[in-house]
């Protein structure tokens, strides 16, 4: 089955504590992204992939990383994170451009 | 810069009846326009896109969208809505930013309920 899939899918976590959520999609697809999903302010674009060992910054970079070591993954990093960190997370991906997206489940991050 | 308006943030309909979601785009060019799906708890789902050519595009679940260039809008319709429609629905319009990267902007977005 066709699919992006993020892990871990809820995560509560401290002030500063290193934390990576994963990544991976099984269809091939050379452009992947992370977004944030907040209440009154939507969707907004952390970071992107448009293929391996190429990414750039969205539209809210600070206080993430993210690498593409191979196609299928693109794991997101918080190396310190902080309350304004909590946040619904969504990976998609596509096959080309950013337009159709295959979106994963989320990741709902909790950070206190 | 690009932008996508959802005039609605929340509307409710009763099961059956007819459905239009509002979309207004800012954008210079041609624009490549899709509509999203996202259920409760869920990821979002593309529900249909238009690139070119007729303007009336059909989507899945029975959802259609209009282009009108001189309106600058994508309205999504359904003609008789079910109680699993209840969703949030994102419009969003596939632009090219000034460092010349393609980036998807979406709308905030439009909470849809359904009355029995």
């Amino acid at each position: 089955e066709a699919q992006v899939t993020q892990n871990p899918r809820y995560l509560i976590t401290v002030t500063g504590k290193k934390l990576t959520v994963t990544c991976s999609q099984n269809m091939n697809h050379e452009y992947m992204s992370w977004y944030r999903q907040d209440p009154g302010l939507g969707l907004r674009q952390i970071y992107y992939s448009m293929n391996v060992e190429v990414t750039d910054k969205g539209d809210v970079p600070e206080g993430y990383k993210v690498s593409r070591k191979e196609k299928r993954n693109f794991p997101l990093i918080l190396e310190s994170p902080s309350p304004n960190q909590t946040s619904l997370y969504f990976c998609a991906s596509s096959l080309g451009g950013p337009g159709e997206q295959y979106f994963g489940p989320g990741t709902r991050l909790t950070v206190t | 810069a690009q932008s996508v308006t959802q005039p609605d943030i929340h509307i409710t309909v009763s099961e059956g009846a007819s459905l239009e979601l509002r979309c207004n785009y800012s954008y210079g060019a041609t624009p490549y326009l899709f509509w999203y799906v996202q259920s409760p708890g869920q990821g979002l789902q593309l529900l249909l896109k238009y690139f070119s050519g007729d303007t009336l595009v059909q989507g899945i679940k029975g959802f259609e969208a209009e282009f009108k260039r001189s309106q600058s809008s994508f309205n999504l319709r359904k003609p008789s809505v079910h109680w699993s429609d209840a969703a949030e629905y994102f419009c969003a319009v596939d632009s090219i930013t000034q460092g010349g990267s393609e980036k998807l902007v979406f709308g905030k977005g439009t909470k849809l309920t359904v009355n029995p």
